[in-house]
């Protein structure tokens, strides 16, 4: 049973371009969560999502970033006109219920803003 | 307020010694308080969690003790061992609420 697969590992965006970071989760998880470290720092939450529905999005800024969880297929960050500052690792996680136990973290996507 | 505070940042230990790592939270709603290890490239991995009912737990060589009046939360991790070093972090929610709160994380150093 493949854990939360996330891809790509690493991405290279310059500054205005879109970054698109894709995640999958364990098998038989429906609820989907987004987070977003910093260097040095610790996650902080974005966005939850259940396939087709945005749950919570109150941690995702409101300009350039949005997130979709598809009927079929990864859910999928993404920002828009990337800046320097948007250089983390970010973080989905996936758990067959809506509750925080039996949160599963995939490795992350590093993006870095050149 | 929903921070979690964490202390300290990092943590240099003999192999055999005990790591300590202490959080505080502000945010009397939660009741769910999870530790997470991460090791260098990889995601954070649920180590060991405690719901404010109890003041303590023990899993093999990690505990967590909990004091819900002063609102703070400690790992303690026995016989420390060279590949207990990675990243820790604390992390606090409302049980029925889907999002953790984080605290910034303590880099351990465990020296053979």
């Amino acid at each position: 049973n493949a854990g939360v697969m996330q891809n790509p590992r690493h991405l290279v965006r310059r500054r205005g371009q879109e970054a698109r970071l894709r995640c999958s989760p364990m098998k038989g998880h429906s609820h989907v969560y987004w987070y977003r470290q910093l260097p040095e720092e610790g996650l902080k939450f974005m966005v939850y999502l259940q396939k087709e529905n945005i749950i919570d999005e109150s941690g995702m800024p409101k300009e350039r970033f949005s997130a979709e969880f598809p009927k079929e297929g990864p859910s999928i960050l993404r920002i828009q006109q990337v800046v320097r500052g948007d250089s983390a690792a970010y973080f989905c996680a996936s758990s067959p219920t809506g509750v925080n136990y039996g949160y599963t973290f995939g490795s992350g996507t590093r993006l870095t803003v050149v | 307020q929903q921070q979690v505070k964490q202390s300290p940042q990092s943590l240099i230990v003999q192999k055999g010694g005990i790591s300590i790592i202490n959080c505080a939270y502000e945010n009397t709603a939660f009741d769910y308080f999870p530790w997470y290890q991460q090791f260098p490239g990889k995601g954070p991995a649920l180590l060991i969690a405690i719901r404010p009912d109890v003041s303590e737990k023990k899993e093999g060589r990690f505990t967590i003790s909990f004091n819900k009046s002063a609102k703070q939360f400690s790992l303690h991790i026995m016989d420390s061992q060279p590949g207990d070093s990675a990243t820790y972090f604390c992390a606090a929610s409302k049980a029925a609420g889907n999002k953790l709160t984080f605290g910034g994380g303590t880099r351990v150093l465990v020296k053979p």
